[in-house]
């Protein structure tokens, strides 16, 4: 069974510094999904990522997948406000089931 | 506003009754999946179709949940009876299936309450 694992959990960011969101997963998988919600919110598709290496950035986001160490980055450059949210990752299994990891929740204060 | 639609976006019942949510895709999208969200949790995969066929259910409690998408189309997803351990966001999501890279997008849930 795939696993999904994101750490930290809760991360309370200062305004204009630098923070990344980490997510590993347990076994072989050929996606990778990052996604945001607001509270009371449905799932926003932020990234997906589909091979080892891949980078994509929108915004202040960047996301990065490294398929040899099984994890996936999210960096936020200069945070944000409207950047609180939690951000979720899922990964795909080989039979096309995504498993999402808890969660980051993010705070941005100034 | 998301564009999968889904209805209640709350209920509230109390334990043994029965409840039923509604959900309709994006249109053209093939598959269909519905999930649970326990509050501060990752959603859960309950059932996933394609077209109007169930796919995956292995995480479907069946004893007390079903889920059918008669036409391929809008699906609807009944609990019952109803157990207060039931209390979390059941979300649905559609996805256009077959093409790489394509993600799931989601309705803005059900957020259901057993008293």
């Amino acid at each position: 069974e795939l696993k999904v694992e994101q750490n930290p959990l809760f991360l309370s960011m200062q305004e204009g510094k630098n923070y990344t969101i980490y997510c590993n997963y347990s076994t072989t998988s050929d996606r990778l999904y990052w996604y945001r919600q607001d509270p009371g919110k449905s799932l926003e598709s932020l990234f997906v990522l589909l091979s080892n290496g891949a980078v994509k950035q929108e915004g202040r986001l960047m996301a990065s997948l490294d398929t040899k160490a099984r994890l996936s980055t999210l960096h936020i450059t200069a945070a944000v406000h409207d950047l609180s949210a939690t951000y979720f990752c899922a990964a795909r299994s080989n039979d096309y089931k995504l498993s999402f990891g808890a969660g980051t929740t993010v705070t941005v204060r100034a | 506003e998301a564009e999968v639609a889904q209805s209640p976006r709350y209920k509230i019942t109390e334990k043994s009754q029965a409840v039923a949510f509604w959900c309709d895709p994006i249109s053209g999208h093939a598959t269909l999946y519905w999930y649970r969200q326990i509050l501060g949790q990752g959603p859960e995969l309950l059932v996933q179709f394609q077209d109007e066929s169930v796919v995956d259910d292995s995480q479907l409690p069946k004893d007390r949940f079903s889920a059918e998408r008669l036409k391929g189309v809008d699906s609807t997803l009944k609990i019952q009876p109803a157990e207060l351990g039931d209390s979390a966001m059941y979300l649905c999501a559609s996805s256009l299936g077959g093409q790489p890279g394509q993600p799931q997008h989601f309705g803005d849930g059900t957020r259901l309450s057993i008293l």
